[in-house]
């Protein structure tokens, strides 16, 4: 079974560009969660996605939206960058639905590593 | 508000020693945790999970351990190893709860360091 992909691994941007990445979840995974890295901050949760709905949302501002598709894969969108910005984007998906623990178990793809001139 | 703490960022440990990661959490609806591990410009990986109707999970040198009047969970690895070097992740989930069925909260990780 394939894993979790991202596309692309490595970006480069300067400030005020807008940004697109995209992650395919693994077959048969409706549910689709966006994290960002940065130095000492852990995993910071974005937003989850599942069967083309936001079920939930992190703290983060209105410049960061997503979204998914029909097949499960996911984009997540970033407007107006800033320097702050600059981080590993990770994406990971699950089955998401209620049943036996290992369902919510999250599987992570590489990332996306974006860098914010 | 964070509601899975790792209040550890760092620990080191000689090879063939036992590793202790610490985990505490916030909120009572938590019924299920992960440990996730992390290699550098990779993509975390799923170690071990628990469920809250036990208190201990073991598999091969890993084996958690969960506290739940104290919230507290916690890693060990035995015997520790080089390649085991990386963040080590600590993840909770309130999975009867439907508005937060998808989610899972980390905690800020503890970079563990094995050294010969």
């Amino acid at each position: 079974k394939a894993g979790v992909t991202q596309t692309p691994r490595y970006l480069i941007k300067t400030r005020g560009q807008q940004v697109t990445l995209s992650c395919s979840p693994i077959s048969g995974h409706r549910s689709v969660s966006w994290y960002q890295q940065t130095p000492g901050q852990g995993l910071q949760f974005l937003f989850e996605y599942f069967s083309e709905t936001q079920r939930n949302k992190g703290n983060f501002p209105g410049r960061f939206s997503g979204r998914q598709f029909s097949n499960s894969r996911s984009e997540m969108n970033v407007s107006t960058l800033e320097l702050g910005d600059s981080a590993l984007y990770l994406c990971a998906s699950s089955l998401g639905t209620s049943g036996p623990p290992s369902y919510n178990e999250q599987f992570f793809g590489p990332g996306t590593r974006l860098t914010v001139l | 508000d964070q509601q899975v703490k790792q209040n550890s960022p760092s620990l080191s440990v000689q090879e063939g020693r036992i590793s202790i990661l610490n985990c505490d959490y916030t909120n009572s609806m938590f019924d299920y945790f992960l440990w996730y591990k992390k290699y550098p410009a990779e993509g975390p990986t799923f170690l071990i999970s628990i469920s809250s109707i036990k208190d201990k999970n073991e598999d091969g040198r890993f084996t958690v351990f969960l506290n739940k009047s104290a919230k507290h969970l916690s890693l060990h690895i035995v015997p520790s190893q080089p390649g085991d070097s990386a963040v080590y992740f600590c993840a909770a989930s309130a999975r009867n709860r439907g508005s937060t069925l998808g989610r899972l909260y980390f905690g800020r990780g503890t970079q563990l360091t094995v050294w010969p």
